[in-house]
């Protein structure tokens, strides 16, 4: 039982690229939501899904877009890359929104703009 | 206000010293509570649930308090290997910003 799997672990993108963090979760589940980390500042909500075909922002979503195709994928793009998105991301699953269960996360992105 | 609050500290306590946080909740139909403990920018991973009634796994113990709206969590004997931040989480979905452990020798 994988968990929830995050690539790339680390990676470095010029002012004005674009890429995609990618994630997986193997449990089910229907919540999957993706955060930023920067120090001091705790776990920001990027954009979440409540399951398949659903999606809405969170707190900080400006330069990102996400889809949920499938229940198992969650991936975040990162349209015009900009070094103030330099942080660390996080993946997460639950089981549901409404379900009283823990939250399960990828192991992180460390994502560095130029 | 913020639904979760927490003292970000830092805690620095010698080994062997018992240490409390506390993370307090805005929204009183919170039904379900958990300490995570997440070590230097790796993924926060799930310390314990936090029960009704209190619960404890070794020198850990949690309680929650919903009168006053918190939720806590104690280390007795604290170890080296205790230094890492702390975050409270409702329902797995609202998260504190964590309280950061050092524990020295």
């Amino acid at each position: 039982n994988a968990g929830v799997t995050q690539t790339p672990k680390f990676q470095v993108l010029k002012t004005g690229q674009s890429m995609t963090l990618q994630c997986a979760q193997d449990m089910n589940h229907e919540y999957m939501s993706w955060y930023r980390q920067d120090p001091g500042m705790g776990l920001r909500l990027i954009h979440y899904s409540v399951g398949a075909g659903i999606t809405d922002q969170g707190e900080v979503p400006n330069g990102y877009n996400v889809s949920r195709s499938t229940t198992e994928d969650f991936p975040l793009r990162l349209l015009s890359a900009a070094p103030s998105q330099t942080s660390v991301y996080f993946c997460a699953s639950t089981l549901g929104p409404g379900a009283n269960t823990e939250a399960f996360f990828g192991q992180g992105t460390r994502l560095t703009v130029v | 206000r913020k639904e979760v609050e927490q003292d970000p500290g830092p805690f620095n306590v010698p080994e062997g010293a018992t240490v409390a946080f506390n993370c307090t909740y805005s929204n009183s139909a919170s039904q379900s509570f958990f300490w995570y403990r997440q070590d230097c920018r790796k993924e926060p991973k799930l310390l314990m649930s936090v029960y009704s009634s209190g619960n404890e796994d070794g020198r850990f113990t949690a309680q929650l308090n919903r009168a006053s709206q918190y939720i806590s969590l104690l280390i007795r004997d604290s170890k080296l290997s205790d230094s890492a931040t702390y975050l409270c989480a409702l329902r797995g979905l609202i998260w504190g910003l964590g309280t950061s452990l050092a524990v020295n020798p």
